[in-house]
């Protein structure tokens, strides 16, 4: 089946650890994105990327960043550079000239 | 600058009951797109509907109904005869094209309690 998937679930990181949260699709979409969710909040956009080797910093895009090496793969990274990392992670991808995005499942981060 | 408010924080009915969710934006774009998503408790966001700027025309599917209005700057979503099923965060959206490609803005959300 066709979907994004998202890999861990959890998260746990360590005071000075980077940590890179997976995303994955096979939609054959052209476009991703990260967004980050804080407890009873909107979604927040941190990096999005239309194509291949190029992406864009979103609104909060410090202490965070990225690479788009293949079509189907936008990991993210959180530096140690991002003091409150404890937060729900959403992926999604669109097609293109789709506007509608499509979401992952999730990654919870949380700092130990 | 775009921005999406959804004035209802929670709202809490009981099964069968009639609930509209609200939503205002701002745009400046005469072209832009507006989303509602569903938020069950697993967390993924889950695709509910899309809206065009051109496109006024109100859309029901199912027990869920969606009213565009332009002169208002709103796109409220309405559920009838509601279930528990339905409880979960609803998010409306706004997307415009910018430098760089289409950008998504999501309001706070509203969390919608059905008790049974």
């Amino acid at each position: 089946d066709g979907g994004i998937t998202q890999s861990p679930k959890y998260l746990f990181r360590k005071e000075g650890q980077n940590v890179t949260l997976s995303c994955e699709q096979n939609l054959n979409h052209d476009a991703m994105y990260w967004y980050r969710q804080d407890p009873g909040q909107g979604l927040r956009l941190i990096y999005y990327s239309q194509i291949v080797n190029d992406f864009q910093k979103g609104d909060i895009a410090e202490g965070y960043s990225v690479s788009r090496e293949k079509k189907e793969s936008f990991p993210l990274t959180v530096t140690s550079a991002q003091k409150n990392p404890t937060a729900f992670y959403l992926c999604a991808s669109t097609g293109r000239g789709k506007e509608t995005q499509y979401f992952g499942p999730g990654t919870r981060l949380l700092v130990l | 600058a775009q921005k999406v408010t959804q004035a209802q924080t929670e709202i809490s009915v009981v099964e069968k009951e009639d609930v509209t969710l609200d939503c205002v934006y701002e745009t400046r774009d005469t072209t832009y797109y507006l989303f509602w998503y569903k938020q069950p408790p697993s967390g993924e966001l889950v695709f509910l509907i899309r809206r065009n700027s051109f496109d006024e025309q109100n859309e029901i599917s199912g027990r869920y109904s969606w009213n565009f209005q332009k002169s208002t700057s709103s796109f409220n979503f309405t559920i009838t005869a509601s279930q528990v099923v339905d409880s979960a965060v609803y998010f409306c959206a706004l997307s415009g094209f910018h430098t760089g490609g289409f950008k998504t803005i999501f309001g706070a959300g509203t969390r919608l309690f059905v008790k049974a």
